[in-house]
């Protein structure tokens, strides 16, 4: 069964801290994978990933994705509390239920809560 | 523009009743989805379309039912709520290259089934 687990599910940094957040995944036919940010209401989108060891960066994040080992992580430096989010990585592949458009697959999330 | 609206935000049912979770949006997305989340599962996708006239099922379709007549409008409906359909209940859009380019998201329906 396709999964994609990320880690830790939970952290408490606080404001200047570097954090680094870890997605790992399963999947039978790997398209893409994603990096969302969810805060009160509906996640916002932060990067899409493709290419294997390519960094994107927007201000304080980044995110680089490693197909060799199934996973991707998402580094946030010099913390602000506006960062505090749940931030959710989902992967884009063919499902095993047979849908015929694909599906993305998200992990549970991590909740990050940065203290002043 | 709006981006993606979502109808009603809060929504108590009794279990048996039906009802119609609305979504719509302005930016001319082929894609559109609908998504439940629930506390620690994280976001399951339930339907989704390709297009007007076009829809397919995700991996948690049963008790729901959609329809894409026009672009803009792919409403969800629960035929008959049970409690296990109490979650929160996201629909997203994206361009026609699919869902695996940015989806922008509705600011969601919480839906309670008594």
């Amino acid at each position: 069964e396709d999964k994609v687990v990320q880690s830790p599910l939970s952290l408490v940094v606080h404001e200047g801290d570097t954090v680094t957040l870890n997605c790992s995944y399963e999947v039978t036919n790997f398209r893409s994978l994603l990096w969302y940010k969810q805060e009160k209401k509906a996640p916002t989108f932060l990067f899409m990933l493709t290419s294997s060891g390519i960094e994107k960066k927007s201000g304080r994040l980044s995110s680089i994705l490693d197909k060799k080992e199934l996973s991707s992580i998402l580094n946030i430096t010099a913390t602000q509390t506006g960062d505090s989010a749940i931030y959710l990585c989902a992967v884009d592949s063919i499902p095993h239920y047979g849908g015929s458009q694909g599906n993305l697959i998200f992990g549970k999330g991590t909740k990050l809560s940065v203290k002043p | 523009n709006a981006g993606v609206t979502q109808t009603p935000k809060f929504q108590v049912l009794k279990t048996g009743q039906s009802m119609t979770l609305q979504c719509a949006q302005d930016m001319n997305h082929e894609y559109m989805s609908w998504y439940r989340q629930d506390p620690g599962m994280g976001l399951r996708l339930i339907h989704y379309s390709v297009g007007a006239g076009i829809t397919d099922q995700g991996e948690v379709p049963n008790g729901y039912n959609v329809s894409r007549s026009t672009t803009e409008d792919f409403p969800l409906r629960l035929l008959s709520a049970a409690p296990s359909q109490t979650s929160v209940y996201f629909c997203a859009s994206s361009t026609g290259q699919g869902r695996s380019y940015e989806q922008y998201f509705g600011p969601g329906t919480r839906l309670t089934v008594t």
